[in-house]
């Protein structure tokens, strides 16, 4: 399967400021990359979808002012949590896909504690 | 309710045993269902992909679909120690693009 690189794999940060997650294709051109937020013993749930060149699609719910993406590269998507607060502490994992109906690989994920 | 229901367990079974996980959905526009692995701490890891209805078999994995019934299940035969994770099943209409996920059911195979 493909490689995917998700970096830093854990972060702690204080109240306030803001976080940046990368999200690196390594081996193969990545069309569409999913952003998922998984809080503990709960299911993976999407928040945004971002295709190369273009502007986001968050969903219903999450706020794109606060949760900044950009896909500026067919192999990199950055995930910038911005005025951090302690519930977004969260395991945030990204998954990269190729064309329609390729598999999606997922990321190794990034554990985020706010403090 | 939620779209996709499945019990969180935890499930414990002895090794070599026969593993059932199943989850039920109420949209049946999904067309899609997958079976991920993630160990703790992970990212998950695709097990099994299946399109419609019907069984699907890899190794000592097997997936069913029943879309009559909105279920679906994932058998692992000769459980070993090292399938100890969370397994998800997720679901869409459109391939890999919006997938729903389910909560995970945590396995233990002890030896």
């Amino acid at each position: 399967g493909a490689v995917v690189s998700q970096h830093p794999s854990r972060v702690i940060c204080k109240s306030g400021t803001s976080v940046k997650i990368e999200c690196r294709s390594l081996d193969f051109q990545a069309t569409t990359m999913f952003w998922y937020r998984q809080f503990p013993k709960q299911s993976l749930m999407l928040m945004a979808t971002s295709n190369e060149g273009s502007k986001a699609t968050y969903e219903q719910g999450v706020e794109k002012d606060k949760f900044l993406i950009n896909h500026a590269s067919l192999t990199l998507s950055t995930l910038t949590v911005t005025s951090a607060h302690p519930e977004d502490s969260s395991f945030y994992i990204c998954s990269v896909k190729g064309g329609r109906d390729t598999e999606a690989f997922f990321g190794q994920g990034t554990r985020l504690t706010v403090v | 309710q939620k779209e996709v229901e499945q019990d969180p367990g935890p499930l414990s079974v002895p090794e070599g045993a026969i593993v059932s996980l199943n989850c039920t959905y109420s949209n049946s526009a999904f067309q899609y269902f997958m079976w991920y692995r993630q160990y703790s701490r992970k990212g998950p890891e695709l097990l099994m992909y299946t399109y419609s209805s019907g069984n699907k078999e890899d190794g000592r994995f097997t997936a069913q679909v029943d879309k009559s019934s909105k279920y679906i299940s994932l058998f692992i035969r000769d459980s070993q120690p090292s399938d100890s994770a969370t397994y998800l099943c997720a679901m869409g209409t459109g391939g890999y693009n919006k997938l729903i996920f389910g909560a995970g059911t945590r396995l233990a195979v002890h030896p």
